[in-house]
């Protein structure tokens, strides 16, 4: 079954406010990254974390997996803030790792 | 500082010709790399991936198939598009090890007609 629900998938702010984007997993993971999909398509790197909580100017984020969840925290939304963000997780097959995606929040900020 | 280069950006082809991705990693000796697909407004599914030159391996069979020529280099290719091939294919790379941070290239977006 799915492993990753990431919510909300759609979500539209005004300038200036903020809103928190979740992933819940329904395995241990071992770590998170967070991405942004500009409209280009390009995926920026925003947050890895193994642990705890890290934050980046607008953004925070924090992967807390004894309990399963990731959140990415966006305050002040800016308009070049609009785009898909995904959150992607690893945990452990065997000796091996593997990675698991999202279904993305698509997020537009308007005026 | 390392840099992931894709080529080409875009491709308009049409079904039943072949193809070929190119992506280049420079300042990083003997990465992990990866191919992903995407289709549009859908998530990312894992392609390939390879830990060294010469050695791929298939994660999702979709007719597609990839080499590692080169340290720096990974190839995506088919000799016979399917209507099915649209999306947008990225490259990425990671150091080696078991959950390291994926770094990815801006994307090559195709279109199948």
């Amino acid at each position: 079954g799915d492993q990753v629900e990431q919510s909300p998938s759609a979500l539209s702010l005004h300038e200036g406010t903020g809103s928190a984007l979740r992933c819940n997993f329904t395995t241990t993971m071992r770590a998170v990254q967070w991405f942004q999909q500009n409209s280009r398509g390009s995926l920026i790197n925003l947050f890895y974390l193994a642990s705890g909580t890290k934050e980046n100017g607008r953004l925070k984020s924090t992967f807390n997996s004894k309990e399963s969840y990731s959140t990415l925290h966006i305050r002040d939304a800016q308009l070049e803030d609009s785009g898909t963000y995904f959150c992607a997780a690893y945990y452990n097959v065997g000796d091996n790792s593997k990675l698991i995606w999202g279904l993305g929040t698509s997020l537009v900020v308007n005026p | 500082a390392q840099t992931i280069h894709q080529w080409p950006v875009a491709e308009i082809k049409a079904v039943g010709s072949p193809l070929s991705l190119g992506c280049t990693i420079k300042g990083k000796s003997s990465p992990n790399l990866y191919w992903y697909w995407q289709a549009t407004g859908g998530t990312l599914q894992q392609l390939f991936y390879s830990i060294t030159v010469g050695q791929v391996e298939s994660v999702v069979q979709l007719n597609l198939s990839a080499s590692r020529p080169k340290d720096d280099q990974f190839i995506l290719s088919t000799e016979k598009l399917l209507l099915s091939h649209s999306g947008f294919y990225l490259c990425a790379w990671s150091l080696t090890g078991g959950f390291e941070r994926l770094f990815f290239g801006h994307g090559t977006k195709l279109s199948v007609l």
